[in-house]
């Protein structure tokens, strides 16, 4: 099992560019994660989703919108890239929503310039 | 106010040493994490506990629900284990921020 693939690892925006964050899980999870990590900082929710089909917003949504077609694929889409996005970005599963481990990609290291 | 607080911030050690890095958190919990962070890597999953006390090789994690408050202790510490180690806790309440997280604890361990 790859376990979570994020790509792509590294990428540099201009302002008001639009890009898609790709994430992939073989472990059959239901539940998916977007978080970013900003210097200082806990890892913030962007969005999640229970399923196929069901996605909600999480704690700074703002900029960024997602789709869940499949169960493995959760790909996180940012329109208008503003400098406030600089961030490194982590997609994560999990089996159940409770007490099951998190399982994380790689992250995607962002700049906006 | 964070939900959960992380002590020490900053942590450097002698090879062989002792460690404890130390989580407190605010709300209930129907789990809490321990997850490492490599330079420039992912993410990894250390430990997930409710109760009492979880070994892995040397790393042990201890948890009291009482007091709301987790340890993370790596016995002979050797500098492979230098990474940032983060405290998260499952909400027991599903408000859609499941996971509240610490801002991690940056681990350096000299040869």
């Amino acid at each position: 099992n790859a376990g979570v693939t994020q790509t792509p690892k590294f990428r540099i925006l201009k302002i008001g560019q639009s890009m898609t964050l790709q994430c992939a899980q073989d472990m059959n999870h239901n539940y998916m994660y977007w978080y970013r990590q900003d210097p200082g900082m806990g890892l913030k929710l962007i969005y999640y989703s229970v399923g196929a089909g069901i996605t909600d917003k999480g704690e700074v949504p703002n900029g960024y919108n997602v789709s869940r077609s499949t169960t493995e694929d959760f790909p996180l889409r940012l329109e208008l890239a503003a400098p406030s996005q600089t961030s490194v970005y982590f997609c994560a599963s999990s089996w159940t929503e409770s007490n099951s481990p998190l399982h994380f990609g790689n992250g995607t290291r962002l700049t906006v310039t | 106010k964070n939900e959960v607080e992380q002590s020490p911030q900053n942590l450097t050690a002698q090879e062989g040493e002792f460690i404890t890095i130390n989580c407190s958190y605010s709300v209930g919990i129907s789990a809490l994490h321990w997850l490492q962070q490599h330079p420039g890597g992912g993410i990894v999953s250390l430990f997930m506990l409710s109760s009492g006390k979880k070994k892995h090789g040397r790393l042990i994690a201890t948890i009291n629900i009482q007091e709301k408050h987790s340890s993370l202790h790596i016995t002979a510490s050797h500098p492979r284990d230098s990474a940032v180690y983060i405290c998260a806790v499952r909400s027991r309440i599903f408000t859609g921020n499941q996971f509240y997280f610490g801002t991690g604890t940056s681990l350096t361990v000299i040869p």
